[in-house]
């Protein structure tokens, strides 16, 4: 079945530095790709998505690309702010025949920044 | 718009308990979905409903059983609930094609 892996947590980094959260999957066929941000206390978010092959998903200075060769979606930012702090999720979707997403997550990736 | 909204936000129950988790989806969507996040965990697809009725399930046994309304609001039911049903239940909600919105979640506990 579909699978996600993305590295694991924690990951704590000083405010203005690079970011890079990776993750990998296993589908059949060609799911979207997504990442999702958990901040306490609330609910996911859609931070970013690619639907094909080579698609760039980019949103508040989050970029990740979609990777068909590798299978990789990795979560990058070139410089990061305290208000990043959150549990960050990669996840893919299938269609399937019904055209509303059903979504596999990883386990999620806590990153913590330090001013 | 209110989007997705979730009741109770936490709730404390025993083993062998029933427990209901209601869910409002965002104005305009008609799908809803399920999850369950366990502690350190990324969440678990349970199951959909479209048109009241189930759509898609996850991998879960069938003391996890749900509902939707027509007014598209949805309840999630478990019973003889054990320690490992402790989890922050999700519901999301989409329209065709649309992407998910997320609610902030119902905090269980079974002790």
């Amino acid at each position: 079945g579909d699978s996600v892996t993305q590295m694991e947590g924690p990951v704590t980094l000083s405010e203005e530095a690079f970011l890079t959260i990776n993750c990998t999957y296993t589908a059949t066929g060609y799911p979207s790709l997504f990442w999702y941000v958990q901040y306490p206390g609330e609910g996911l978010q859609l931070l970013l998505k690619a639907t094909k092959a080579d698609d760039k998903g980019s949103n508040k200075g989050f970029e990740a690309t979609y990777r068909k060769e590798t299978t990789s979606f990795h979560l990058e930012k070139g410089s990061v702010q305290v208000s990043d702090s959150a549990v960050y999720f990669c996840a893919l979707s299938d269609f399937s025949n019904f055209g509303n997403e059903k979504l596999t997550f990883g386990t999620g990736t806590r990153l913590t920044i330090i001013p | 718009d209110a989007g997705v909204t979730q009741s109770p936000t936490h709730l404390i129950k025993t083993r062998g308990q029933q427990v209901t988790l209601r869910c409002s989806p965002k104005s305009g969507h008609d799908t809803v979905s399920w999850y369950q996040q366990a502690l350190g965990q990324g969440p678990q697809f349970i199951f959909q409903y479209y048109e009241e009725e189930e759509r898609q399930r996850g991998n879960f046994p069938d003391r996890f059983s749900g509902h939707q309304f027509p007014n598209y609001s949805s309840e999630l039911n478990v019973n003889a609930l054990l320690l490992g049903d402790s989890a922050l239940y999700l519901c999301a909600s989409s329209g065709q094609r649309e992407k998910l919105f997320f609610g902030s979640g119902t905090q269980l506990s079974v002790l």
